[in-house]
């Protein structure tokens, strides 16, 4: 199985400031065919499920804040928040879909 | 968009036997992979199961393998999952989700529309 590392576990960020949260995989997830990075992000608030954020490393679902974005390739992997509101408080996951699904264990993103 | 809801979940016993559904609507059910995830405080978020839009083919995680079914009805707008064997690492919150399509429908997917998810507790 690809073990999905984040890091940091937990992160504080002042409103309005830049968040960023790592992934790393334990083998690459880009596929030479079609160029693809197979990494996925999702946010997820306390009872709701995750939402997706992000898939193929870099492209935002639809109605997804342009303030959120992925970049990174093969093994390394980032979520960077431009500039955080108050409702982007949740913990977030990276989750390969190279192989059989596997999630980060999460990064829990609070407000300074 | 899209909306699936989950049911089936409750407490049960070690060794016990559980069947989960997810209803899907407003989304062509039967052109899209789906799947089931769970989440638990212990083991995080962790894929469970997965099924083709026609129900031809379907992948598991190791740890459920000739335990879970995953089975699903275009008929219905349904996916299920049933669980026999359960132990006590099997409790979780329970979510099924939509593999999002891009160019075409494939495993190698993410997730794009989750349900809100059914507990499942397994202890005496």
């Amino acid at each position: 199985d690809i073990v999905m590392t984040q890091s940091p576990d937990s992160l504080a960020v002042s409103l309005g400031e830049r968040a960023t949260i790592n992934c790393k995989s334990s083998q690459s997830v880009f596929y030479r065919t079609n160029k693809k990075n197979y990494l996925g992000w999702y946010q997820q608030k306390p009872g709701q499920p995750p939402k997706l954020l992000i898939y193929w490393a870099s492209t935002r679902d639809s109605g997804v804040p342009d303030r959120f974005s992925g970049s990174g390739s093969g093994t390394d992997f980032t979520l960077t928040i431009s500039s955080l509101q108050a409702e982007d408080v949740g913990v977030y996951y990276c989750h390969q879909y190279y192989d059989n699904p596997t999630f980060g264990q999460g990064t829990k993103l609070e407000i300074k | 968009e899209g909306q699936l809801v989950e049911s089936g979940g409750g407490l049960v016993q070690p060794g016990g036997s559980l069947r989960l559904s997810c209803a899907a609507s407003k989304f062509t059910f039967s052109a899209y992979w789906m799947t089931w995830v769970r989440q638990s405080p212990g083991r995080g978020l962790e894929w469970v199961a997965y099924i083709k839009g026609d129900g031809s083919d379907k992948h598991y995680v190791d740890s459920v393998k000739g335990r879970f079914i995953i089975s699903r009805d275009n008929a219905k707008n349904s996916v299920y999952l049933q669980m026999n064997s359960l132990r006590a690492e099997d409790t979780a919150v329970y979510y099924c989700a939509r593999l999002h399509i891009w160019e075409n429908s494939s495993r190698y997917r993410c997730f794009d529309v989750w349900g809100q998810g059914t507990r499942v507790t397994v202890s005496s």
